[in-house]
């Protein structure tokens, strides 16, 4: 079955530690998304990917990287230089036509020790 | 700019009795809408979804929706709900923005708590 494979479920991390959060989509989904998830302040875009080798700033991108290098996979590193990165962190894959809506990975639950 | 309003973030109903979940959105162009559903520790998955045509949409679950334009709302609704309905409910609109890119917005989320 098709589907988005986040890795791993759950995740610690000391202060100060670069830490990557996979994301593998076998949909052929152009486009990828991640989102963060905070209690009381349901889901907000960090980072986008249309295409391969091109992904653009979502509105909390500070403190994050990514790259695109393929269709399949969209990998978000959480630098040192994000404060408070304690969080759930939602990978999504759509075709390029919003018409189908989100498919969601199951999730990355990042907590800082 | 567009933005979504869930107007409530915990709502208690008991078994078999009908639910509503209120949403409200706001976008200077024509719009997109969904509800998705979050389990605990789960991703979100899409429930429904109003593109065009009729504006009740009925999705998964037995639940579903009526876009509303003039008042700007995209209520969700089932009629009889039951114990595994018990989890929280985004609403989402997707618009166009200036970038020529399909932005999308969720509300933050509305809690559905069962009781037996």
């Amino acid at each position: 079955d098709g589907g988005i494979t986040q890795s791993p479920k759950y995740l610690f991390r000391k202060e100060g530690q670069n830490v990557t959060l996979s994301c593998e989509q076998n949909l052929n989904h152009d486009a990828m998304y991640w989102y963060r998830q905070d209690p009381g302040q349901g889901l907000r875009l960090i980072y986008y990917s249309q295409i391969v080798n091109d992904f653009q700033k979502g509105d909390i991108a500070e403190g994050y990287s990514v790259s695109r290098e393929k269709k399949e996979s969209f990998p978000l590193t959480v630098t040192s230089a994000q404060k408070n990165p304690t969080a759930f962190y939602l990978c999504a894959s759509r075709v390029q036509s919003p018409l189908g809506g989100y498919t969601f990975g199951s999730g990355t639950r990042l907590t800082v020790v | 700019a567009q933005s979504v309003t869930q107007l409530d973030s915990q709502v208690p109903v008991f078994e078999e009795a009908p639910v509503e979940l209120r949403c409200n959105y706001s976008s200077s162009v024509s719009v997109y809408l969904f509800w998705y559903v979050q389990y605990p520790n789960q991703g979100l998955q899409l429930l429904l979804k109003y593109l065009s045509g009729s504006t009740l949409v009925k999705g998964i679950n037995g639940f579903e929706a009526e876009f509303n334009k003039s008042q700007t709302s995209f209520h969700l609704r089932k009629p009889s709900v039951h114990i595994s309905d018990t989890a929280e409910y985004f609403c989402a609109v997707s618009a166009m923005n200036s970038g020529g890119y399909q932005k999308v917005t969720f509300g933050i989320g509305t809690k559905l708590q069962v009781i037996p």
